[in-house]
């Protein structure tokens, strides 16, 4: 079953510090990997996408790996800012469709703190 | 910013009442999807189309229809309302089949509460 796990749930953080997300994938075939920012009321925005031949790929202060071996991705924020505060959504699309279907994480409650 | 819009963004209806919940982009993108969304859980696919008269059902059973005439148009539909229809519905959009990193655009979403 195609599946797509997120940790931590939530994740509560102090202004200016750094954090990282993770994003476990059973998605096959695998075509790739997108980070979504998700405000709260709001639809999921975009950040970064990367295919299986991408290790790593930066957005300002967001820079998203990817181990397509391990089917692990991670999305590391620098320097937070309270604007962060949000759900971070991990997709993964697969190719043996011709849909490319979308397979949704249940997302990263962050919140920033002053 | 994406050009994709939905609206209402705020709904609230009695029970038994027909709604059409509208979905417009300006991408030209063929492929257009519609979501649920419960608070704090994860999105999940009630319907999808391929283009101009295609549509299918998604993941999760939904007693909603839509339609697809026009390539830029994808409203959903509700016959009958009921309080178990009320959540989040996001409307996306990409682009065609056959490439690796095609983006998909949300919606602002439409937030029905039946009552």
């Amino acid at each position: 079953k195609n599946q797509v796990e997120q940790s931590p749930q939530s994740l509560i953080i102090l202004e200016g510090k750094n954090c990282t997300l993770q994003c476990n994938y059973t998605v096959s075939p695998f075509s790739n990997l997108r980070w979504y920012k998700q405000d709260t009321g709001r639809g999921p925005v975009s950040l970064t996408i990367m295919t299986f031949s991408e290790n790593t790929k930066s957005n300002g202060r967001y820079t998203a790996t990817l181990d397509a071996d391990t089917k692990q991705s991670s999305l590391h924020i620098t320097a937070s800012q309270l604007s962060d505060s949000a759900s971070y959504i991990c997709v993964v699309s697969d190719r043996g469709s011709t849909l490319g279907r979308l397979y949704f994480g249940r997302g990263t409650q962050l919140t920033v703190w002053p | 910013e994406a050009d994709i819009y939905q609206t209402p963004r705020y709904l609230v209806i009695g029970t038994g009442k027909k709604i059409t919940l509208e979905c417009s982009q300006t991408m030209g993108h063929d492929k257009m999807y519609w979501y649920q969304q419960d608070p704090g859980m994860e999105l999940h696919l009630i319907h999808y189309s391929y283009g101009v008269n295609s549509t299918e059902k998604g993941d999760l059973s939904s007693e909603s229809t839509v339609s697809r005439i026009r390539t830029e148009h994808f409203p959903l539909t509700l016959e009958s309302a009921r309080p178990s229809h009320t959540s989040q519905y996001l409307c996306a959009s990409s682009e065609s089949i056959g490439r690796l990193n095609t983006e998909a655009f949300f919606g602002q979403g439409t937030r029905l509460t039946v009552v």
